[in-house]
């Protein structure tokens, strides 16, 4: 069975770091697209990245420079490096996969940025 | 980037009601969108890809239609359990992108 658990959540200062990790069960993260999604308070959802299985990464336009998507094939783990943190990053963050698109979502992890 | 626009923001039904929701790419993406549906406090659950192929497991009340650049999202007669928000995403090139959601309410 798929299973997605994102961690490494919090309050965090503006212009502050964070590392959020996504542990994977069921499949290898090795061979496998990844995402992170968020989604702001009352808001839509927003995609913000990929790691390809090829090892491309993708990200929105909005977050490049300041994000970057990696993963820890022996750990069957991938991560979302934030940096720079502003109060409009402030959001849920869900890990996501699929064979051809997101199938299987973790709970997801709330980081919010304030002073 | 390719931005996605669904409409309407909001829709009142009552249970069995037919219920379509629209969404337009800004440009052509061929088939390749999904539709979610998303519950409050709860993650996204995928119910449709390449615009009409009907997620295993997802009640055949939920069809998806459209190419290029309109789709629609029909669930047929509506249940309890379809009151949500619904979004569209494409998936033709990265950055991928959401419609902005389509909530569902009880009339």
């Amino acid at each position: 069975e798929v299973q997605l658990v994102e961690t490494g959540g919090g309050l965090i200062q503006p212009g502050g770091s964070l590392r959020l990790l996504c542990a994977a069960s069921g499949f290898s993260v090795s061979n496998t697209s990844i995402n992170w999604v968020r989604q702001a308070p009352g808001r839509g959802l927003e995609w913000v990245s990929v790691l390809e299985s090829d090892g491309n990464t993708h990200y929105a336009d909005s977050l490049k420079g300041r994000f970057t998507i990696s993963r820890d094939n022996s750990k069957n783990t991938f991560y979302l490096q934030m940096n720079s943190l502003r109060a409009e990053d402030t959001a849920v963050y869900y890990c996501a996969t699929g064979a051809i698109v997101l199938e299987y979502w973790g709970h997801g992890t709330l980081v919010t940025v304030s002073s | 980037d390719i931005q996605m626009t669904q409409s309407p923001s909001t829709l009142s039904a009552s249970v069995g009601d037919r219920v379509t929701i629209t969404c337009r790419a800004s440009q052509t993406i061929s088939r390749w969108l999904a539709w979610y549906q998303q519950r409050p406090g709860k993650a996204p659950k995928l119910l449709i890809y390449r615009a009409s192929f009907l997620e295993r497991g997802v009640p055949s009340r939920f069809s998806g239609s459209g190419s290029g650049t309109a789709f629609t999202l029909t669930i047929s007669s509506l249940q309890p359990d379809d009151f949500a928000t619904y979004y569209c995403q494409h998936y033709d090139d990265y950055p991928w992108t959401f419609g902005q959601g389509t909530k569902v309410e009880i009339k």
